[in-house]
């Protein structure tokens, strides 16, 4: 069975510090991962992606994959009010998606001014 | 673009009615995805489509649910008869494969059901 796991949260961090979230998963067979933004009664946004072991950086975003350790994670660099949010991570077999994303429950981030 | 269309956004009905969820994609996408999140349970992946073919429905709950896809820009999500248990935000979602690895999924607006 596919699973991920997240910290419900919530996880506050002072406004310029570093929001670090963590997500684990079972399925060995994951080859994909995605981290989705939710914001209170919207609908996810996706904020990255990765699929290869290490770390990808967007903007003040970077994602870390450990494919050994079954492990995802997002940094947010200099965090504000505004990344608020509750964040998803969702991990993929083959095909990057095409076959369902499985989805954790989510951290709530609060970003204290 | 107009993204991914959901109606209704809200919908409050009576348990034993029959509720009908609705999705336009985006032009071009050839999955379809529709998902059901609750605070208890998350985000589910109830059934997909792929060039209108439904590919996997082992998500769905109970008979009482059943999905369509008619066109490549169409789908409708049916529950009847509906029970409190139903009630829960819905979202659709469509992709593009290959681009799906890289660009995710794009969600609609979500219908948030009420039966009481």
């Amino acid at each position: 069975q596919k699973e991920v796991e997240q910290n419900s949260g919530p996880l506050s961090v002072p406004e310029g510090a570093i929001a670090s979230l963590n997500c684990t998963y079972s399925d060995r067979g994951s080859q994909s991962f995605f981290w989705y933004r939710q914001y209170s009664g919207k609908s996810p946004e996706l904020i990255m992606s990765i699929y290869s072991n290490g770390d990808k950086e967007d903007g003040r975003f970077t994602a870390q994959l450990n494919k050994a350790s079954q492990y995802v994670s997002l940094l947010i660099r200099d965090s504000q009010p505004s990344d608020s949010a509750t964040y998803l991570c969702a991990g993929a077999l083959e095909g990057g998606g095409a076959d369902g994303l499985t989805f954790g429950k989510g951290t709530h981030l609060i970003i204290q001014p | 673009d107009a993204g991914v269309i959901q109606s209704p956004r809200h919908e409050v009905t009576e348990m034993g009615q029959e509720v009908t969820l609705r999705c336009k994609p985006i032009s071009g996408h050839d999955y379809l995805f529709w998902y059901r999140q609750t605070m208890m349970r998350g985000l589910e992946l109830l059934i997909y489509f792929n060039n209108n073919v439904p590919i996997d429905d082992s998500g769905m709950p109970e008979d009482r649910f059943s999905a369509k896809m008619p066109n490549a820009s169409f789908s409708t999500l049916k529950i009847q008869p509906s029970e409190p248990r139903d009630s829960a935000v819905y979202f659709c979602a469509s992709s593009s494969y290959p681009g799906t690895a890289r660009y995710g999924y794009t969600f609609g607006s979500g219908t948030r059901l009420t039966v009481v």
